[in-house]
């Protein structure tokens, strides 16, 4: 059975101090490896896809990279402003196609 | 771009009564449109996924008959909570899949929805 595991549930930095969040997975084909950042009360935001190891992405402050086992989300210099959930998900076979098998998140708060 | 739409964006209702959600992509077309529901301090659980033009598939669990799904253009897929009760009050949240391929999917802001 797919599984996704993110590390740590919740994250404290100041701002400035970089750092990395976790996604370990297990699927049997991957179809992609998905980032969202999601604030409070709203839908989750999309960051990055990534399909194959070794892949990396960037985004201002953020980011992605992809091994066979785990995809890590680097931070650097994190700001007041990156507080938020980051939830990582996998493309999982279900009986109606593909569709993305979230992990729990990891709660991000960065602190002036 | 890939900008999708929700609304309303929060409905309180008596037990009892149907509320419909509206789920859109406003910039690409989605063959494939996924509802979600998110309680507090949890992630997403899947309840269905809708292919225009076809049946919605249900994930277990999740009762068809209570949580009607309706794709009928490849912009539009509606959620109807059908005799609503408490345990019904949620955060419901939608996404779309960009016909032109990839997996990646693109999520609405959220509807809450309190069931008084």
């Amino acid at each position: 059975e797919d599984q996704v595991t993110q590390s740590p549930e919740a994250l404290r930095l100041q701002e400035g101090e970089s750092s990395s969040l976790n996604c370990s997975y297990t699927v049997s084909g991957l179809r992609g490896l998905f980032w969202y950042r999601q604030d409070p009360g709203k839908g989750p935001e999309f960051l990055f896809t990534l399909y194959s190891a070794g892949e990396e992405k960037e985004k201002e402050r953020l980011k992605a990279t992809l091994t066979k086992k785990e995809s890590f989300l680097h931070i650097t210099a994190p700001k007041p402003e990156d507080s938020a959930t980051y939830l990582c998900a996998v493309s999982s076979r279900k009986d109606s196609g593909y569709a993305l098998n979230f992990g729990k998140g990891t709660s991000l708060l960065v602190t002036p | 771009g890939a900008v999708v739409s929700q609304h309303p964006s929060w409905v309180i209702c008596k037990s009892g009564t149907s509320v419909k959600i509206e789920c859109r992509s406003l910039d690409f077309q989605a063959t494939t449109m996924f509802w979600y529901r998110q309680f507090p301090k949890q992630s997403l659980m899947l309840m269905a996924t809708s292919n225009e033009g076809s049946k919605a598939t249900y994930e277990q669990g999740v009762e068809k008959d209570k949580f009607l799904i309706n794709h009928a253009s490849l912009t539009l897929s509606t959620l109807t909570v059908t005799s609503a009760h408490p345990e019904d009050s949620s955060f419901y949240i939608c996404s779309a899949r960009d016909r032109r391929g990839k997996e990646t999917q693109y999520f609405g802001p959220g509807t809450r929805l309190l069931v008084l």
